[in-house]
């Protein structure tokens, strides 16, 4: 059982560039949502959704979208990256709406932007 | 904004002692709830305690609530190298649905 995937593991990119971030749960999980993780901090909420064509922002949205088709795929996009943007980013899943359920996370994107 | 804070930051323990992080907030919540992170890795869920719950045991683990103090601990008993990771205390308020997560405890277990 795979549960949330998320693809590249690694990725650098130049300023300006724009990239999106894969993230995939097989669980059927209508509740999934973005974060990113630096160091010395918690993990800031960027957009979430709460099931297929619903998607909403959360704490830090800014220079990233994102869009939900389809139950299963939940990809995040940078516009143009910056350097602040630098991170470690993480998809998790759950099964109820955010907070009310246990989240499943995937490996998480490394990703620098120079 | 967070609103949970581990305390310590870190902490250095030898295997086979006992390892206690503590989680403060400051809203009522719904739930609280402890993740696991292993070096590079994503977060592992561990335990969730609802507000009207005030211990809950899963294997080594044991997790308190104080809804007057506002505060929980996790104690891991008898840690083992394996133990060694950061752990992270996320609160759902009642305000909204998401989790609200704290900076982190490092734990490392020396042999």
């Amino acid at each position: 059982n795979a549960g949330v995937t998320q693809t590249p593991k690694f990725q650098v990119l130049k300023t300006g560039q724009s990239m999106t971030l894969q993230c995939a749960q097989d669980m059927n999980h209508e509740y999934m949502s973005w974060y990113r993780q630096d160091p010395g901090m918690g993990l800031r909420l960027i957009h979430y959704s709460v099931g297929a064509g619903i998607t909403d922002q959360g704490e830090v949205p800014n220079g990233y979208n994102v869009s939900r088709s389809t139950t299963e795929d939940f990809p995040l996009r940078l516009l143009s990256a910056a350097p602040s943007q630098t991170s470690v980013y993480f998809c998790a899943s759950s099964n109820q709406q955010g907070a009310m359920d246990i989240q499943y996370f995937g490996a998480g994107t490394r990703l620098s932007v120079l | 904004s967070q609103q949970g804070e581990e305390d310590p930051q870190a902490l250095s323990i030898q295997e086979g002692e006992n390892a206690t992080m503590n989680c403060s907030y400051k809203t009522s919540i719904n739930n609280l709830q402890w993740y696991r992170q292993n070096s590079g890795r994503g977060l592992v869920h561990l335990i969730l305690i609802r507000s009207n719950e005030r211990e809950k045991h899963s294997g080594r683990l044991r997790v308190t609530l104080d809804t007057s103090k506002k505060s929980s601990s996790l104690l891991i008993t008898a840690s083992r190298a394996a133990d060694t990771a950061s752990y992270f205390c996320a609160t759902a308020p009642h305000s909204n649905y998401q989790l609200i997560w704290g900076a982190g405890t490092k734990l490392i277990i020396k042999p």
